[in-house]
């Protein structure tokens, strides 16, 4: 089973800043198949990116992902109003699939 | 737009089968290249993948709950189902319904998600 760690399991940071955040994982992740989650309260989860580095529709483009093997970041460059909120990782490409534990980013 | 919408009892026994019912809006169901599943969120803790479906009916479980999960699903509806047997408070979580997109690995992520239902497991 391919174990996910996110870092830091908090940040806290202020409107105009840019965030980076960090998922390791135990094995190396097949093919870059990563994808990078959005949560918050009340709300449907949304899909960030994909396959590591591949913005999924509709997201701003200050969102942005990279890395492979067992490194992967996602990068907020200019943090907005509603970017606050638990980001989560997950793979999919091997069984089980699994998830990262998730990082709070919260208003500085 | 499309819409996913969770239903369900809120509260379940324990030792009981936990039963949840995704209805999705839009004709992506009868399309083919989109698979649907289930993930999980106990309260303060985070993600768990239960398990998905696709429109023929072949599935994948999380090896982890397989033994106590089936997902089956009614095209004609536009619906998929989870059902959970002999839960236990381990099994009190918001629960997503999702729609997913398959990897050349054979395994998924979600594209589109559900608002989520929260189910109690409690006597």
């Amino acid at each position: 089973e391919i174990v996910l760690t996110q870092s830091p399991g908090t940040l806290s940071l202020s409107p105009g800043e840019r965030a980076t955040l960090s998922c390791r994982a135990s094995q190396t992740v097949s093919s870059s198949y990563l994808v990078w989650y959005q949560l918050k309260p009340g709300q449907a989860p949304r899909i960030l990116i994909y396959g590591a580095s591949s913005r999924a529709t509709g997201i701003p483009d200050r969102f942005s992902g990279s890395g492979s093997g067992t490194d992967f970041t996602l990068t907020i460059s200019r943090l907005e109003p509603e970017d606050f909120a638990v980001y989560y990782c997950q793979q999919y490409g091997s069984s089980p699939i699994t998830f990262g534990q998730g990082t709070r980013l919260e208003i500085k | 737009q499309l819409l996913l919408q969770e239903s369900g009892p809120g509260l379940v026994k324990p030792s009981e089968t936990l039963s949840l019912t995704c209805t999705v809006s839009a004709d992506s169901f009868s399309n083919t290249f989109y698979y649907w599943g289930w993930i999980r969120q106990p309260p303060g803790k985070g993600l768990e993948w239960i398990g998905s479906i696709y429109y023929t009916g072949s599935t994948y479980y999380n090896p982890s709950l397989k033994s106590r999960v089936t997902i089956s699903v009614d095209t004609s509806k536009n619906q998929f189902s989870l059902q959970l047997s002999s839960v236990t408070a381990a099994d009190t979580a918001v629960y997503y319904c999702a729609r997913l997109r398959r990897s050349y690995s054979g395994y998924d992520y979600a594209d589109y998600w559900g608002q989520g239902a929260l189910v109690t497991v409690s006597s």
